[in-house]
């Protein structure tokens, strides 16, 4: 069974400064994606940034990037210049390959201050 | 395109009562997923659909909770009878679904919130 844990459940950061949020997950899998998912206080889910386990290379989208550590399963979020709408509780999850079923972890509530 | 559409956005029933929670995936997906969101265990997959069968639903925690989906563009999640325990936030998400290998992109609707007093 695949385990996804944020160790942070609240933080916070002042508007422009750079803050980072941390997920490990636990598998079996070699194949795999990893995502960060965005909830605003409107509760719609929203996809942040997406990584495949089989790519070295770290992705990035604008503002929001991740450090990818296969071996340590480690998976964090680094949101630069950080925005007051930025303020919301951010998901990682992951997807094992050729499956379709999304697992999350618990969340952090980030809040940027002004 | 709307988006996936999900009625009513808040319900509010009492403990015993059937509650009905509707579902409209975007348009030309086929994967179809229903989640819950607590405060104690986050967000769970209940059970998904692909091409209209159920494909996993272990995540049903018990008989009271049933899903459907008669045709492509509709589900519904049941719970018969509703106890206080129940009450989460209900989301459905769409996708391509398909080809083995391939991610496809999980779009979630705006779920709704579901009191059961």
């Amino acid at each position: 069974a695949q385990t996804v844990t944020q160790s942070q459940p609240e933080m916070s950061v002042q508007e422009a400064e750079t803050v980072t949020l941390s997920c490990t997950y636990d598998t079996s899998e070699n194949n795999y994606y990893l995502f960060w998912y965005k909830q605003p206080p409107s509760r719609q889910m929203i996809l942040v940034i997406r990584q495949e386990a089989y790519k070295q290379q770290n992705a990035t989208e604008n503002r929001f990037s991740v450090n990818f550590q296969k071996a340590a399963k480690s998976f964090s979020l680094k949101i630069s210049d950080s925005q007051l709408g930025d303020t919301a509780m951010y998901f990682c999850a992951f997807m094992k390959h050729g499956a379709n079923n999304l697992f999350f972890g618990t969340g952090t509530r980030l809040t940027v201050i002004p | 395109d709307a988006g996936v559409i999900q009625s009513p956005r808040h319900e509010v029933t009492e403990m015993g009562q059937e509650v009905t929670l509707r579902c409209k995936p975007i348009s030309g997906h086929n994967s179809l997923f229903w989640y819950r969101q607590t405060m104690m265990r986050g967000l769970e997959l209940l059970i998904y659909f692909n091409n209209n069968v159920p494909i996993d639903d272990s995540g049903m925690p018990e008989d009271r909770f049933s899903a459907k989906m008669p045709n492509a563009s509709f589900s519904t999640l049941k719970i018969q009878p509703s106890e206080p325990r129940d009450s989460a936030v209900y989301f459905c998400a769409s996708s391509l679904g398909g080809k083995a290998g391939l991610y496809n992109e999980q779009f979630f609707g705006p779920g709704t919130r579901l009191t059961v007093l």
